[in-house]
């Protein structure tokens, strides 16, 4: 079955401890990317990667890190959580052959939260 | 940042009704615009990806049209049914950096039966 999966789905943590959510698909494509959901905002773009070792800043990148090493594989790294990073994050993919078939497949979420 | 808008933020619509509503983006370097549904407790699935001016999709009761000159994109759903009910997320891309996807707000959808 093709999909995108991220663990964990749900994390309670204390500010200052180093967490990594992990994000692999099984679909052999070149992008990915990270989004935080926050009530209101809609959904920002932390990191993308358009292929392996290739990665950039989206709008949000401030306090997370990503690697791309291996195609399927995309972590985001929280070296420092903060309260502020308390939030709902989506790790999402896609084949970039052509801009018809751009659309974003998405992971089922996980939700961080920061004390 | 680009400002993708959506509106309404919410809509509450009866069972059997038709209703729309609007993503609007910036008109200019335009590449693509993705719409997905976002049903609560699950991941955000695309709908419709459009990359034309007066490009029209349909899937099923729902349909979306582009107009890139103006920078809007409207999505129609006909007959409103319960499964509906989901939060509608519109994205844009921009030629010049079109790894970025900006999103907008969303549109909040309920049905009432």
């Amino acid at each position: 079955e093709a999909q995108v999966t991220q663990n964990p789905r749900y994390l309670i943590t204390v500010t200052g401890k180093k967490l990594t959510v992990t994000c692999s698909q099984n679909m052999n494509h070149e992008y990915m990317s990270w989004y935080r959901q926050d009530p209101g905002l809609g959904l920002r773009q932390i990191y993308y990667s358009m292929n392996v070792e290739v990665t950039d800043k989206g709008d949000v990148p401030e306090g997370y890190k990503v690697s791309r090493k291996e195609k399927r594989n995309f972590p985001l790294i929280l070296e420092s959580p903060s309260p502020n990073q308390t939030s709902l994050y989506f790790c999402a993919s896609s084949y970039q052959g052509t801009v018809n078939t751009g659309e974003l497949f998405f992971g089922e979420g996980s939700r961080l939260t920061v004390l | 940042i680009l400002n993708v808008e959506q509106s309404p933020q919410s809509l509450h619509v009866q069972e059997g009704d038709s209703t729309n509503f609007t993503c609007s983006f910036p008109s200019s370097n335009f590449y693509a615009l993705h719409w997905y549904r976002w049903e609560t407790a699950k991941s955000p699935e695309a709908l419709f990806v459009m990359t034309l001016n007066g490009d029209e999709k349909k899937k099923g009761r729902i349909s979306a049209t582009l107009n890139t000159k103006e920078g809007y994109s409207y999505l129609y759903i006909k007959g409103s049914q319960p499964e509906d009910s989901a939060t509608y997320l519109c994205a844009f891309r921009r030629y010049s950096s079109a790894s970025k996807i900006i999103f907008g707000s969303g549109t909040r959808l309920s049905i009432r039966p």
